[in-house]
Order: C-alpha cells, then sequence, then structure tokens
C-alpha cells in the first residue's frame, strides 16, 4: 500500500520558537494533502487542505499566519506551526489522497508536538 | 451540514466475541463514502474498511464486516473473533463530498478486549 511519513515523529520546543512538519508520500503523488490536530482523547480535527502549487484552505477557526501550510511538490507538504504556545502542544496528522478515487487516502504516522 | 455520530465513548469486549460499534452520519449528498480507522495508542490511523454510498453490497475486509443500512443513515463496524490486540480507538469517518474530499470524524469509540 502506499506510505506517507511524517519528519520528526516527536518534537519538543520552547514557547515562541516555531517548528516546521514535513509529510511525504513516498510512493505515490499527492495532489491533495491534509492536515489534522488531535488532542489527547478526542477525535482528529482537520485545520487544512493543501493542494500542491497553491495556497491551502484553512478549516473555520484555525489561524493560517500561526499555522503555515506549504505544498512545493506533489510528494511535500509542510506545516510550520509559528511562535509556538503551550496550547499549541498537540499530536498532528497529515493525510494525503491519490486524485481521484475517495477511498484512497493515507495517514502519515503522526508527530507529537509538545511547546515547554 | 454534514454530520457524523459515534455514541459508544467505550466498550469491553472479551477475547473471540464478536463487537459491534455503532456509527450514524447525516448528509443530503447522495454520493458519499464512510471508513473506519483503528487508532492504537501508538497514534497512528490504519484504515480498516471503506463504504461507498452506491455500492450494492455490505464492505467486508478480513475480520471486519461494515453493517451499512442506507435508508437509516447507519454504518456500524462488525469486528468479529476480538483479539487482545484489537484494543484501540475507533474512528468512524464520511468523506466530505467536495472536490478535495476531506473527512469529518466521528468522536471515537474505545475498545478494550479482555482475556
Amino acid at each position: 500500500g502506499a506510505v506517507v511519513s511524517q519528519h520528526p515523529s516527536w518534537v519538543i520546543c520552547k514557547s515562541g520558537t516555531s517548528v516546521k512538519i514535513e509529510c511525504r508520500s513516498l510512493d505515490f503523488q499527492a495532489t491533495t494533502m491534509f492536515w489534522y490536530r488531535q488532542f489527547p482523547k478526542q477525535s482528529l480535527m482537520l485545520m487544512a487542505t493543501s493542494n500542491e502549487g497553491s495556497k491551502a484552505t484553512y478549516e473555520q477557526g484555525v489561524e493560517k499566519d500561526k499555522f503555515l501550510i506549504n505544498h512545493a511538490s506533489l510528494t511535500l507538504s509542510t506545516l510550520t506551526v509559528t511562535s509556538a504556545h503551550p496550547e499549541d502542544s498537540s499530536f498532528y496528522i497529515c493525510s494525503a489522497r491519490i486524485a481521484g478515487a475517495w477511498r484512497e487516502q493515507y495517514f502519515g504516522p503522526g508527530t507529537r508536538l509538545t511547546v515547554t | 451540514a454534514q454530520k457524523i455520530t459515534q455514541t459508544q465513548p467505550g466498550m469491553f469486549v472479551q477475547e473471540k466475541e464478536a463487537v459491534t460499534l455503532d456509527c450514524t452520519y447525516d448528509t443530503s449528498d447522495p454520493s458519499y463514502g464512510l471508513f473506519w480507522y483503528k487508532q492504537p495508542s501508538s497514534g497512528e490511523m490504519i484504515f480498516l474498511i471503506y463504504q461507498g454510498s452506491y455500492d450494492q453490497q455490505n464492505a467486508t475486509e478480513g475480520r471486519y464486516s461494515l453493517n451499512f443500512q442506507k435508508a437509516r443513515k447507519s454504518a456500524n463496524l462488525v469486528i468479529s473473533a476480538s483479539q487482545l490486540g484489537d484494543s484501540a480507538m475507533y474512528f468512524c469517518a464520511m468523506i466530505i463530498t467536495d472536490s478535495w474530499g476531506k473527512l469529518q470524524f466521528g468522536a471515537g469509540t474505545q475498545v478494550v478486549v479482555t482475556p
């Protein structure tokens, strides 16, 4: 099956700093990637939809200036958490979709971010 | 607006027994898809099964089957012969019928399999 990787798998950063999370589709081209956030014991909440070569579409309530998304190629999307605060500590998961097939959605293993 | 609901926050099941996880959804679009994912404590999302709204038969994947009742808008997951490794969080998700295919998730059901 298709593989999506995320890097890093976990990161600890200090309040006020920025951290970048990468999401890569390893063996397929993903025209669309999604970024989700999951707090402990809760469900996945979609943050934004990322399409290659265009600006990301953010869900209501997600600060686009705080969560910068770049989808520079068909295999790479990045999420940068700018000026991180402790409340940004969460599990961030990306998924990648193969164009034309709804069921062809593949998740990365997630990145656990802790802001101290 | 589309909505997906899982009403069971958690359940215990004995090893080797079958368990049914409930999922109901609401959409006015005739074309949609429903997923079930398993999330163990490691956090990875494991795809279990998919049902398209136009699929004539209920989906099955090994020990997993989906009881799709379109008129009732329910898509319950049945896990047969539970194993200890089935202990995890289970999410039902619906693909939102816009051009990008983003998923909307239910709240999840925590399953604990006991010996």
